[in-house]
């Protein structure tokens, strides 16, 4: 089960962060990797970023800059920071966990609900 | 990055029917596509992934076909409980989804 938490506003030009809690499997675990992604309203899914148990992070090329994702194996949540936020990032976010199949890279199960992230002032 | 083109984009179908979604894709994404299913007010679910591999728990009327840049889901015989949206998904060349397809009755 993942569970997302932050602010449902965020000014222009501030940043954007949330968490994912993740309960039922631990963040570190080899057998997964985490990640984020958003749907704006009226549009498609966007990919954000991954997290994989080595440490590395990859990101949207269209985001790279102002995104970062973290994770806190104590507390076993990951989060998002996005910066210098604009109307057009406007969205509902989610958090998910990706399958490992044979080692390399799989598609995301399960996803959190998402939470609804409105920029404005 | 790889553009994922879903088709049609609204596929108006009746219980008890077969319903098929396309995807293609802009390069080659060998087998690493998925499908998923999206109500309102729920999380996306996997249905399928490995192009044809179906997830745990997933009823064996949705099946997925395809390799390279073009791929397929098939629901066998819709149940009131699958009017939904559809989207396809590629892993092989970071992450990218389809537009989405909603199945109405």
């Amino acid at each position: 089960h993942l569970q997302e938490s932050g602010p449902g506003l965020v000014k222009p030009s501030e940043t954007l962060s949330l968490t994912c809690t993740v309960s039922g499997g631990s963040v570190s675990s080899s057998d997964y990797y985490w990640g984020w992604i958003r749907q704006p309203p009226g549009k498609g899914l966007e990919w954000l970023g991954s997290l994989y148990s080595t440490g590395s992070t990859y990101f949207n090329p269209s985001l790279k800059s102002r995104v970062t994702i973290s994770v806190d194996t104590s507390q076993n949540q990951f989060s998002l920071r996005l910066t210098s936020v604009t109307a057009a990032d406007t969205a509902v976010y989610s958090c998910a966990r990706g399958l490992r199949i044979y080692g390399a890279t799989g598609p995301w199960d399960p996803w959190g609900q998402g939470v609804v992230v409105t920029v404005s002032p | 990055e790889t553009v994922l083109t879903q088709s049609p984009a609204t596929l108006s179908v009746s219980p008890g029917e077969r319903a098929t979604v396309s995807c293609r894709a802009s390069q080659s994404v060998g087998d690493n596509l998925a499908w998923y299913q999206h109500k309102p007010g729920q999380a996306p679910r996997v249905l399928i992934y490995g192009a044809s591999t179906r997830a745990a728990g997933i009823p064996a009327r949705f099946s997925g076909s395809g390799s390279g840049t073009d791929f397929t889901l098939t629901i066998s015989s819709l149940q009131s409980e699958d009017f939904a949206v559809y989207y396809c998904q590629q892993y092989n060349n970071w992450h990218s989804f389809g537009q989405g397809t909603k199945l109405e009755i």
